[in-house]
């Protein structure tokens, strides 16, 4: 069975720009989370989806970021316009009960 | 201290050895989990003990849970090289089994060979 994946594994962009980050779960798991991990920092929960809702989004820094579960399969995370302290390692996993798998993660680079 | 907060956050020992990393957390909780990230990798489940639950093997793993003081642990015993990694405690909020956790900043775990 194919773990939770990620695309792209790293992005490097300049300040102001958009970038998009997608995962992909676990086929058939309802609950899809993002969390992110910023150099030196603990990881720290985003947002929480089941299904096609948002569950939980108050880990969500500011309104620049914005996810979406269209369908309630993959989802996506774009950070529009990309800041310096976005910088980090964006993470998402998936859970059908309480056990949650995690992807590999995207490295993010603000220039 | 941070909510999953774990100690020590760096230890070496020799292959062999037998490792044991400590976590404390602040409020109460449903589930905590433990993982384990590898250099620039995913983070591996390795272990989900519950609320109502004090012990839990798996393979070489032992994990304690004491809820009275906040704390878990973790055991790695006859430790590898393979061992060498990042380990985190992540707690799950009591009321929602399937809430966003929250992380500690880890123990770099260092096998000597």
């Amino acid at each position: 069975e194919a773990g939770v994946t990620q695309f792209p594994s790293h992005s490097v962009i300049e300040k102001g720009q958009t970038v998009t980050l997608r995962c992909d779960p676990i086929s058939g798991h309802d609950n899809l989370y993002w969390y992110r991990r910023v150099m030196g920092k603990e990881i720290k929960f985003l947002l929480h989806f089941v299904k096609e809702s948002k569950q939980d989004e108050s880990g969500m820094p500011n309104n620049r970021f914005l996810a979406e579960r269209t369908g309630g399969t993959y989802s996506t995370l774009k950070v529009q316009p990309a800041e310096l302290e976005d910088s980090g390692v964006y993470f998402c996993a998936s859970s059908q009960e309480i056990e949650q798998f995690f992807g590999p993660g995207t490295r993010l680079t603000v220039l | 201290s941070q909510q999953g907060e774990e100690d020590p956050q760096a230890l070496s020992i020799q292959e062999g050895e037998n490792a044991t990393m400590n976590c404390s957390y602040k409020t109460s909780i449903n589930n905590l989990q433990w993982y384990r990230q590898n250099s620039g990798r995913g983070l591996v489940h390795l272990i989900l003990i519950r609320s109502n639950e004090r012990e839990k093997h798996s393979g070489r793993l032992r994990v304690t849970l004491d809820t009275s003081k906040k704390s878990s642990s973790l055991l790695i015993t006859a430790s590898r090289a393979a061992d060498t990694a990042s380990y985190f405690c992540a707690t799950c909020p009591i009321g929602g089994g399937a809430d966003g956790l929250t992380f500690g900043k880890g123990t770099h775990l260092i096998i000597q060979p």
